[in-house]
């Protein structure tokens, strides 16, 4: 079956741009989730939607940073007015549990973002 | 920030070796998790070993967790060139988010 897609694979942004990545996750699963891993870094965690909601939103590094999920499926994670610190891969992750201490996560092949 | 660190930061070998990382974190889990990534993308999920457990085996993969000291350990038996990658380990907390905080990571290459 499909896995977790994210568009664009690459953006090029200039510094003050808004910026929207996109993610389609696993059909069915509660669970969604994005991180944010700079080069050479391990992963960090942003954002958690339980179906639509988003009950830990404790990553998002700034207001500049939102997030939304409809339909229990796709999410839309925006950056608003980029700074070159933004650069990095963002990955989503789709899980079919509703959290509940944690389960694999099944990930996309994430969005390069680079802001010039 | 990050909940665990993760040793060696890089590991080579050769072919058929065995390959040990190291993974330590801070805070009490509910369950920690090995990924793999190769070419800086998507992550792929390896193994899952919950608190209660000390051992689990998956194929050629070997994990292992002590909650007294808080770390564990990622064992890959007779290594091949295609487990060239980045393995990262990630603690899930009790409670009802699931997100999962991830360690910087092991570099490994296998040389054939």
């Amino acid at each position: 079956g499909a896995g977790v897609s994210q568009s664009p694979s690459n953006k090029v942004t200039e510094k003050g741009k808004d910026v929207e990545l996109r993610c389609d996750p696993i059909s069915g699963h509660t669970a969604l989730y994005w991180y944010r891993q700079r080069l050479g870094q391990g992963l960090e965690f942003l954002i958690y939607f339980q179906g639509n909601s988003a009950p830990d939103k404790s990553g998002l590094p700034s207001d500049r940073f939102s997030a939304e999920r409809t339909g229990e499926s796709v999410s839309t994670l925006t950056i608003q007015r980029t700074q070159q610190e933004d650069s990095a891969v963002y990955l989503c992750a789709s899980s079919p549990a509703l959290g509940g201490g944690g389960r694999e996560q099944y990930f996309g092949p994430g969005t390069r973002l680079t802001v010039t | 920030s990050q909940q665990g660190e993760e040793d060696p930061q890089a590991l080579s070998i050769q072919e058929g070796e065995n390959a040990t990382m190291n993974c330590s974190y801070k805070t009490s889990i509910n369950n920690l998790q090995w990924y793999r990534q190769n070419s800086g993308r998507g992550l792929v999920h390896l193994i899952l070993i919950r608190s209660n457990e000390r051992e689990k085996h998956s194929g050629r993969l070997r994990v292992t967790l002590d909650t007294s000291k808080k770390s564990s350990s990622l064992l890959i038996t007779a290594s091949r060139a295609a487990d060239t990658a980045s393995y990262f380990c990630a603690t899930a907390s009790s409670g009802n988010t699931g997100k999962l905080i991830f360690g910087q990571g092991t570099t490994l290459q296998v040389k054939p």
